[in-house]
């Protein structure tokens, strides 16, 4: 298995370009979330899903979207880039069963806005 | 708030001593999991411990869960300088989110 997969491993964005993250599992979890982490700081949950078609917001939703139309992929877009939206973003997976909910991360997208 | 809290924010322990970190959070849980990340990379589920338990080991890992204190703490026994990594709680409250917090940086010194 490869696990949980992200790319771009970097990326560099213009203020008011957009962009999408990809994320894919390959681990048949139910459940994904992308988080950003800025530098210091611990994880802030932007978007979670508990299963295709279904999304909601997690602590920071604003300036960003995703949907889930498989159960593999969760890719997070960002409307139009801002400074404040420099980070590194991660995404994980799991399954929703809380006797087998422990979290698998993707190594992260780092991600400047100029 | 749902997110755990750690502390200290900050440790720095000699090769071979204990290291002890603390989570505490404030509404009840299912479970509390805990996890480590290494600078710039992703987060590494570590262990999880029920509701219903008060202790767990792994490893060198020690996990207690307080429920009544609404607390848990993480014991890194013998450390070494690959231990030295930022730790994280993440209570779980019954919802999907997972919500973590500002983290335990751990620095190991040889």
């Amino acid at each position: 298995n490869a696990g949980v997969t992200q790319t771009p491993k970097f990326q560099v964005l213009k203020t008011g370009q957009s962009m999408t993250l990809q994320c894919a599992q390959d681990m048949n979890h139910e459940y994904m979330s992308w988080y950003r982490q800025d530098p210091g700081m611990g994880l802030r949950l932007i978007h979670y899903s508990v299963g295709a078609g279904i999304t909601d917001q997690g602590e920071v939703p604003n300036g960003y979207n995703v949907s889930r139309s498989t159960t593999e992929d969760f890719p997070l877009r960002l409307l139009s880039a801002a400074p404040s939206q420099t980070s590194v973003y991660f995404c994980a997976s799991s399954y929703a069963s809380g006797t087998r909910d422990t979290q698998y991360f993707g190594p992260g997208t780092r991600l400047t806005v100029l | 708030s749902q997110q755990g809290e750690e502390d200290p924010q900050a440790l720095s322990i000699q090769e071979g001593e204990n290291a002890t970190m603390n989570c505490s959070y404030k509404t009840s849980i299912n479970n509390l999991q805990w996890y480590r990340q290494n600078s710039g990379r992703g987060l590494v589920h570590l262990i999880l411990i029920r509701s219903n338990e008060r202790e767990k080991h792994s490893g060198r890992l020690r996990v207690t869960l307080d429920t009544s204190k609404k607390s848990s703490s993480l014991l890194i026994t013998a450390s070494r300088a690959a231990d030295t990594a930022s730790y994280f709680c993440a209570p779980r409250h019954g919802t999907y989110k997972y919500i973590f917090g500002t983290g335990t940086r751990l620095k190991v010194l040889a």
